[in-house]
């Protein structure tokens, strides 16, 4: 079974602070993709990255950066220099092929930032 | 990117009715269809995968006669959820996927509420 943590519930910085979300995922395929959602309050899933099991490369695109390691099945998210248009929340998720099976989403991290 | 709309964007509707969701995508060819829910604060859970032209496969504890899916094309899925009641009231996401190697698209989701 496919398992997706977000231990963080809610998470509050002041403005142009760093801030880092945790993902911990748990899953018995060999290959498998990961993702991350933003969900601002207007409710629509926002897609931010997508992440496959070979590349362990850190990514990085503008502000946001993504730290994926096998080794404690991680894959976190970091908001440099955070805004407030930031708030929202985010999740995490898990796949098993890229895009006809169904994603195993995490709880959920509600990001305020604070002006 | 591809395109997926959901219709309507919010429903009220009263206790023992039947609405009807559609999801449609606009740009490209939906082989396969996800239907989620998502309860307040609460993250987005499978409620059934849908191919085209076949039955759709429900997750377990989601009732397949409450909640009828249809995917009669590639670019439309319907959700009906029968003989609503207040506590089906939740957000409604579909996704879409146009194959295996494809990522999915998220509809903007439909908001239910049930009197």
């Amino acid at each position: 079974a496919q398992k997706v943590t977000q231990a963080q519930t809610e998470i509050s910085v002041v403005e142009k602070e760093d801030v880092t979300l945790d993902c911990v995922y748990e899953t018995r395929d060999t290959t498998y993709y990961l993702f991350w959602y933003k969900q601002p309050p207007s409710g629509e899933l926002v897609f931010l990255i997508r992440r496959n099991s070979f590349d362990e490369q850190n990514e990085i695109s503008g502000r946001y950066s993504w730290n994926f390691q096998k080794s404690t099945s991680s894959f976190n998210f970091t908001i440099t220099a955070s805004q407030v248009v930031d708030s929202a929340v985010y999740f995490c998720a898990l796949g098993a092929n890229f895009g006809n099976e169904k994603l195993t989403f995490g709880t959920g991290t509600r990001l305020t930032i604070i002006p | 990117g591809a395109v997926v709309s959901q219709h309507p964007s919010r429903v009220i509707c009263k206790s023992g009715t039947s609405v009807k969701i559609e999801c449609r995508s606009l740009d490209f060819q939906a082989t396969t269809m996800f239907w989620y829910r998502q309860f307040p604060k609460q993250s987005l859970m499978l409620m059934a995968t849908s191919n085209e032209g076949s039955k759709a496969t429900y997750e377990q504890g989601v009732e397949k006669d409450k909640f009828l899916i249809n995917h009669a094309s590639l670019t439309l899925s319907t959700l009906t959820v029968t003989s609503a009641h207040p506590e089906d009231s939740s957000f409604y996401i579909c996704s879409a996927s146009d194959g295996p190697n494809y990522e999915q698209y998220f509809g903007p989701g439909t908001r239910l509420t049930v009197t």
